[in-house]
């Protein structure tokens, strides 16, 4: 079936410095890329989407770039403060049973940002 | 305040004893979802439902049931818990499945011994 593999893992980095996440998809026909940010007892919340049509998307310190042609995309937050430490998901759009649209989502990685 | 709810946060049970866990959401949503997270394995959809009465299985559905009696209500029935029913469970809804935000709960934490 469809998948999304999602590196790394884990992540540690200091504050201030950059975290990058990485995701790969299978299915070409994908057209939408959520990023969910999950905070400790919570549950997870979209922080940037990008769409197939749209190489890179920024909103202030948060970016998400795209390549279609590698079917991978990416999460880069800068200047990270230690409020970005979270667990952070991927996913990607594929086309469901009787022709829905549905999420498959990444491993999921744990980003801790040391003050 | 937009959300959806889900109960009980926390919920210890024995093997076997039917247990329902309940999601309700206040944006008018025709799409809900149930995901369960598992440490290493992300988010993986249990049961999906595009409207009323209208559901259907996802991923993971072995084990679990569900109902769609309302718009609003969406809940996620363990008929005979196992303990590899152990997890983190998720409820969420969306205006356009796959193509616009999804809101989730709070989640469910469900330990079966």
């Amino acid at each position: 079936g469809e998948n999304v593999e999602q590196h790394p893992s884990t992540l540690s980095v200091q504050e201030g410095d950059s975290a990058v996440i990485k995701c790969t998809y299978s299915d070409s026909a994908s057209n939408y890329f959520p990023w969910y940010k999950q905070e400790l007892g919570k549950g997870p919340q979209l922080i940037i989407d990008i769409r197939s049509n749209v190489g890179e998307k920024k909103d202030q310190r948060i970016a998400v770039t795209l390549n279609k042609t590698a079917k991978h995309f990416s999460l880069h937050i800068t200047e990270t403060q230690p409020e970005d430490s979270a667990v952070y998901f991927c996913a990607a759009s594929i086309r469901g049973s009787g022709n829905t649209g549905k999420l498959i989502f990444g491993q999921g990685t744990t980003l801790q940002v040391k003050p | 305040e937009a959300q959806v709810t889900q109960n009980p946060r926390y919920l210890i049970t024995v093997t076997g004893k039917k247990l329902t866990v309940t999601c309700s959401q206040n944006m008018n949503h025709e799409y809900m979802s149930w995901y369960r997270q598992d440490p290493g394995l992300g988010l993986r959809q249990i049961y999906y439902s595009m409207n009323v009465e209208v559901t259907d299985k996802g991923d993971v559905p072995e084990g679990y049931k569900v109902s769609r009696k309302e718009k609003r209500n969406f809940p996620l029935i363990l008929e005979s818990p196992s303990p590899n029913q152990t997890s983190l469970y998720f409820c969420a809804s969306s205006l356009t499945p796959g193509t616009g935000e999804l809101f989730f709960g709070e989640g469910s934490r469900l330990t079966v011994l």
